[in-house]
């Protein structure tokens, strides 16, 4: 079966540009969360939509940085006016339900010059 | 504040030397604890989920226990094919929602 699928894989833009990460979680799963890896650091929680309630932004760290999820389903993670600060693995993650195991995707590399 | 700690970073091991991984937690009102396995260039691949302490999971060479404060993650004879990063997270009431809290994992490598 699908799995959660991301794209693109590979992102490189100038300091300045804004870019539009997309993500896709598996049919069915209500909870989507997206995260940030940088080097050598842990997972970073950005953003968490479960079902049609509210989304928890509080991980977003700047307001350059939204993200969006239509009809519960396909979301997309837009960063504006991107730092080299930005760089980093964009990781996208569905769960059945909010408390069940994530499924993740493979990941968005954005490289900002 | 929730937090979760990873030891060793990083684990040398010849093939057939079994080991294990440590993961710490504070978190107040755990509801889950999750092992993930992330291999190079790819997404963190989910392994299991702990709820309570006590509690045992097992799969393949790889077990994984709980307590109250920590977890671990225990390899039993590795093969090269164990080699990646384990990544421990918990799961807790924060703010209202279910946020996962993620350490920076342990890197492993099995030398054939």
């Amino acid at each position: 079966g699908a799995g959660v699928s991301q794209s693109p894989s590979n992102k490189v833009t100038e300091k300045g540009k804004d870019v539009e990460l997309r993500c896709d979680p598996i049919s069915g799963h209500t909870a989507l969360y997206w995260y940030r890896q940088s080097l050598g650091q842990g997972l970073e929680f950005l953003i968490y939509f479960q079902g049609n309630s509210a989304p928890d932004k509080s991980g977003l760290p700047s307001d350059r940085f939204s993200a969006e999820r239509t009809g519960g389903s396909v979301s997309t993670l837009t960063i504006q006016r991107t730092q080299q600060e930005d760089s980093a693995v964009y990781l996208c993650a569905s769960s059945l339900a909010s408390n069940n195991e994530q499924f993740f995707g493979p990941g968005t590399r954005l490289t900002v010059l | 504040e929730d937090q979760v700690t990873q030891s060793p970073e990083a684990l040398r091991l010849q093939e057939g030397e079994s080991s294990s991984l440590n993961c710490s937690y504070t978190v107040s009102g755990l509801r889950g604890l999750f092992w993930y396995r992330q291999d190079p260039g790819k997404g963190p691949e989910f392994l299991f989920t702990l709820y309570s302490a006590g509690e045992e999971k097992e799969k393949e060479r790889l077990k994984a226990t709980l307590t109250k404060k920590e977890s671990f993650l225990h390899i039993t004879a590795p093969k090269p094919e164990d080699s990646a990063t384990y990544l421990c997270a918990v799961q807790g009431p924060t703010s209202g929602t279910y946020k996962y809290i993620f350490g920076t994992g342990t890197r492993l490598k099995v030398l054939a």
